[in-house]
């Protein structure tokens, strides 16, 4: 499809949890990003890495940790989140953040916090 | 300044119609003008993009215009097909500072009739 994979598809946790979302891209690309999409919102962009480096970090409370161990996969670690942080989670690449490079989407983790 | 403003938030067209989504910024350093759709179920895919040396591009049925003096775009679908019916994003970002960081729209959901 996109070629950028995102697991789990759906996740449910507990306040207490703690869980880890992953992304994976087969496109060979360079800069990954991690967004937050909500109903009726705009899509909220929380991180950014090109080469494995963290270049964006927009103001996201701790609770969120990414790593980033090698320019094909990305995690979002996840600990003691709050219901609002329910939300649809997407993934995506580029080729870098240089440019005008169109961002490939994965099909997003939907997370509820309960 | 950052903002992007989308509307409407919804939007039902009949089957052939013309489906018009507009978008307005503020900050005038944006120079890339890309539309996103995305289908339930799946990531945000690219559909079209514009550059401000242009007011208008079109690809298909898809059409961007593009008013630089008045700080507004629009997508216009012609002969809207039920296939079509998705959620468009409108986004916008500034090359030469913030590289590949995207602004996003709020989202209009198009239902085309048939």
């Amino acid at each position: 499809e996109t070629g950028v994979t995102q697991t789990p598809r759906h996740l449910v946790m507990g306040m207490t949890n703690k869980k880890s979302l992953k992304c994976e891209q087969h496109l060979g690309h360079n800069a990954m990003y991690w967004y937050k999409q909500s109903a009726k919102k705009p899509l909220e962009l929380m991180f950014v890495y090109n080469f494995k480096e963290q270049t964006e970090n927009n103001s996201v409370p701790s609770r969120f940790s990414p790593e980033c161990p090698n320019s094909s996969h990305l995690f979002l670690h996840l600990h003691t989140l709050q219901p609002e942080d329910s939300a649809l989670y997407l993934c995506a690449s580029s080729q870098d953040t240089s440019g005008i490079y169109e961002q490939y989407f994965g099909p997003g983790t939907r997370l509820t916090v309960t | 300044q950052q903002q992007v403003k989308q509307s409407p938030q919804s939007l039902i067209v009949q089957k052939g119609g013309i489906s018009i989504i507009n978008c307005a910024y503020e900050n005038t350093a944006f120079d890339y003008f890309p539309w996103y759709q995305q289908f339930p179920g799946k990531g945000p895919a690219l559909l079209i993009a514009i550059r401000p040396d242009v007011s208008e591009k079109k690809e298909g049925r898809f059409t961007i215009s593009f008013n630089k003096s008045a700080k507004q775009f629009s997508l216009h679908i012609m002969d809207s097909q039920p296939g079509d019916s998705a959620t468009y994003f409108c986004a916008a970002s500034s090359i030469n500072n913030q590289g590949g960081k995207l602004i996003f729209g709020q989202g209009t959901e198009l239902s085309v009739k048939p």
